[in-house]
């Protein structure tokens, strides 16, 4: 079955430092999209990307993070300027279509921020 | 905000009994998702119900919808102990691209 694949697992990374996620989606889907989950809260929407432009994008989604589909399958998440409180769970998920559709989500990458 | 808000917080059941978990929401939605997280994992999607539905099954679930109520509610039946995890809504306004998820239903099943 197929399924939303994410690198790295976990990532650790000074403050300061850029870094960069990386999500394959859902070969066929079109809408992608990242949350983002702080240890023991909620999921929370961080932005929503269809045909290579950002739909949707949340409050805490500010001018360090950005989101690029370099190439026909990856999908990126790039945080230029880490700081401590970017310490999440960060989740990748993807749609065939907008939200009427289910979301399936990627297993997640833990990124530490020291 | 159309946040959706679970309960109970903590569920502590035996191997076998049924489990039952509830949503509530504020504003009017197109659909609602079912989802469940094992600890420090990924989202597992369970399950869709639209705005126009009342009851799905999948399996061991049953969701239920009640717009007038602006509540669904879970219900995993004769549950297993890998059933244990955290089990959340989700909820799509129609209006944005995203989902809004609840706070989530911690579920405890013993052998």
């Amino acid at each position: 079955e197929p399924e939303v694949t994410q690198t790295p697992s976990h990532q650790v990374t000074q403050m300061g430092q850029e870094v960069i996620l990386r999500c394959v989606p859902i070969s066929n889907h079109l809408y992608f999209y990242w949350y983002r989950q702080i240890l023991g809260q909620k999921v929370e929407f961080l932005v929503s990307f269809y045909n290579n432009e950002i739909s949707e994008k949340s409050e805490i989604f500010d001018d360090q993070f950005s989101v690029e589909r370099p190439d026909g399958s990856n999908f990126t998440l790039k945080i230029r300027s880490t700081k401590l409180e970017d310490s999440a769970m960060y989740f990748c998920a993807s749609s065939e279509g907008q939200g009427y559709n289910e979301q399936f989500f990627g297993p997640g990458t833990r990124l530490t921020v020291l | 905000s159309q946040q959706g808000e679970e309960d109970p917080q903590a569920l502590s059941i035996q191997e076998g009994e049924n489990a039952t978990m509830n949503c509530s929401y504020k504003t009017s939605i197109n659909n609602l998702q079912w989802y469940r997280q094992n600890s420090g994992r990924g989202l597992v999607h369970l399950i869709l119900i639209r705005s126009n539905e009342r009851e799905k099954h999948s399996g061991r679930l049953r969701v239920t919808l009640d717009t007038s109520k602006k509540s669904s509610s879970l219900l995993i039946t004769a549950s297993r102990a890998a059933d244990t995890a955290s089990y959340f809504c989700a909820i799509y306004g129609g209006t944005a691209s995203k989902l809004t998820f609840g706070t989530g239903t911690r579920l405890q099943v013993t052998l």
